[in-house]
């Protein structure tokens, strides 16, 4: 079945302590990208990759960090993180930039 | 960059009306134009899409607009039943190009009985 997959799904965690999520694609899609949904926000991007190694930053890349040393699989870094980084986290990936976004099931953050 | 607009932010209707989202955008070389749908606890799903090529396109009850002069473009909802209450996402983009897909905040859509 093709899918995008995250991990977590819930986390609890406390001001500071580095955590990653993982993100990870079975459609051999180069595209993959990290979006946080915030109440009246929208979807806001905060890191993407065109394909393994290249990696650019989104909209709203300040305290994250990210990785492509596979195609299928983009984890999240948050070294250090701060309450204003609770959100609802979305892994996509697609064929392209502009094309249809495959969303995983989403990370539910809380940082106290 | 991209920038897009998304009205009304929520939006109640009755069970069989019309609903209707509309977005503006800012840059007018955008020429791709995707809705997703988000249902309570899920993640969002691609629903309908336009280019700027064409002015309207329908899917059974949903249809989207585009009025490339004005910069905006509509997502409409016709007989509307309770499955469609969810958040609705507009988003545009230039494709072809390394372009990200700029997404609108959204609107709660309820259908209520």
């Amino acid at each position: 079945e093709a899918q995008v997959t995250q991990n977590p799904r819930y986390l609890i965690t406390v001001t500071g302590k580095k955590l990653t999520v993982t993100c990870s694609q079975n459609m051999n899609h180069e595209y993959m990208s990290w979006y946080r949904q915030d109440p009246g926000l929208g979807l806001r991007q905060i890191y993407y990759s065109m394909n393994v190694e290249v990696t650019d930053k989104g909209d709203v890349p300040e305290g994250y960090k990210v990785s492509r040393k596979e195609k299928r699989n983009f984890p999240l870094i948050l070294e250090s993180p701060s309450p204003n980084q609770t959100s609802l986290y979305f892994c996509a990936s697609s064929t392209t930039s502009y094309g249809e976004q495959f969303f995983g099931p989403g990370t539910r953050l809380t940082v106290l | 960059g991209e920038n897009v607009e998304q009205h009304p932010s929520t939006l109640s209707v009755q069970e069989g009306d019309s609903a209707v989202i509309k977005c503006t955008y800012s840059d007018s070389a955008s020429n791709y134009f995707p809705w997703y749908k988000q249902e309570l606890g899920k993640r969002p799903q691609l629903i309908i899409d336009i280019r700027s090529n064409v002015g309207e396109k329908k899917d059974q009850r949903i249809a989207v607009t585009l009025n490339k002069t004005a910069k905006h473009f509509s997502l409409h909802i016709t007989e509307t039943q309770p499955e469609d209450s969810a958040v609705y996402f507009c988003a545009a983009t230039i494709t072809g190009t390394a372009s990200k897909l700029t997404f609108g905040t959204g609107t709660r859509l309820q259908v209520t009985l």
